[in-house]
């Protein structure tokens, strides 16, 4: 596509629910990278993958969070047993650069959980 | 590990002046700096892209200047418009890892 896409754009759970967020990069990009963003801060690096490989998931904050990229296109970050400080936006982003490059994202998806 | 930090955290102009964002990072060993622009609401659209080894880059009314040695980067918009309001940020990816380090961002309004 044109454009790093990510659904659903909003995403409304009850805390304990499951969620998954899905992440389409920019068709060949090499390298996607899992932030997440609190109100009025800057975005924190969650998870970085080369491909098909997860080569660092050391800002995942908890092993409640998994992320996965089986085919090296498509990502689902998913949160398992959903807590209210989980609540962020979750930005995805892609790099046609195996090295250090320039970064694209997407708009991000709003998860609140009540 | 690479801290970053912007300064000011918020700033309102009248429409047309000539602006200046501050960025700087404590680790000066950085292959880029990265300048983004992100909307209320929406995800994070890159403005300019500095390599190391340039000293600024320009896209139409927007300049970005990187000192490596002395750990800043500015931001420069000149003759600001009230579509320029948005938030600001800087990042910079530490030593040679691929994931950034960003500042907590710049809020800009630019009052018509």
């Amino acid at each position: 596509g044109a454009g790093v896409s990510q659904s659903p754009r909003y995403k409304v759970a009850k805390r304990g629910q499951d969620v998954a967020l899905r992440c389409d990069p920019i068709s060949g990009h090499v390298s996607l990278f899992w932030y997440q963003q609190a109100l009025g801060q800057g975005p924190e690096f969650l998870t970085y993958f080369q491909n098909e490989a997860q080569l660092d998931k050391s800002g995942l904050p908890s092993d409640r969070f998994f992320a996965e990229r089986p085919e090296g296109s498509v990502s689902t970050l998913k949160i398992q047993r959903t807590q209210q400080e989980d609540s962020a936006v979750y930005l995805c982003a892609s790099s046609s650069a195996a090295t250090v490059g320039e970064q694209f994202f997407g708009p991000g998806t709003r998860l609140t959980v009540l | 590990k690479q801290e970053v930090t912007q300064i000011p955290a918020a700033l309102s102009v009248p429409e047309g002046e000539n602006l200046v964002l501050n960025c700087s990072f404590t680790d000066s060993a950085i292959y880029n700096l990265q300048w983004f622009r992100q909307d209320p609401g929406k995800g994070l659209t890159s403005l300019l892209l500095i390599q190391s080894s340039q000293r600024e880059q320009t896209s139409g009314r927007l300049n970005a200047s990187l000192d490596k040695s002395s750990g800043r980067s500015t931001l420069y918009i000149a003759a600001s418009q009230p579509g320029d309001s948005a938030t600001y940020l800087c990042a910079v990816p530490p030593g040679n890892n691929n994931d950034m380090r960003f500042g907590a961002g710049t809020r800009l309004t630019v009052k018509p």
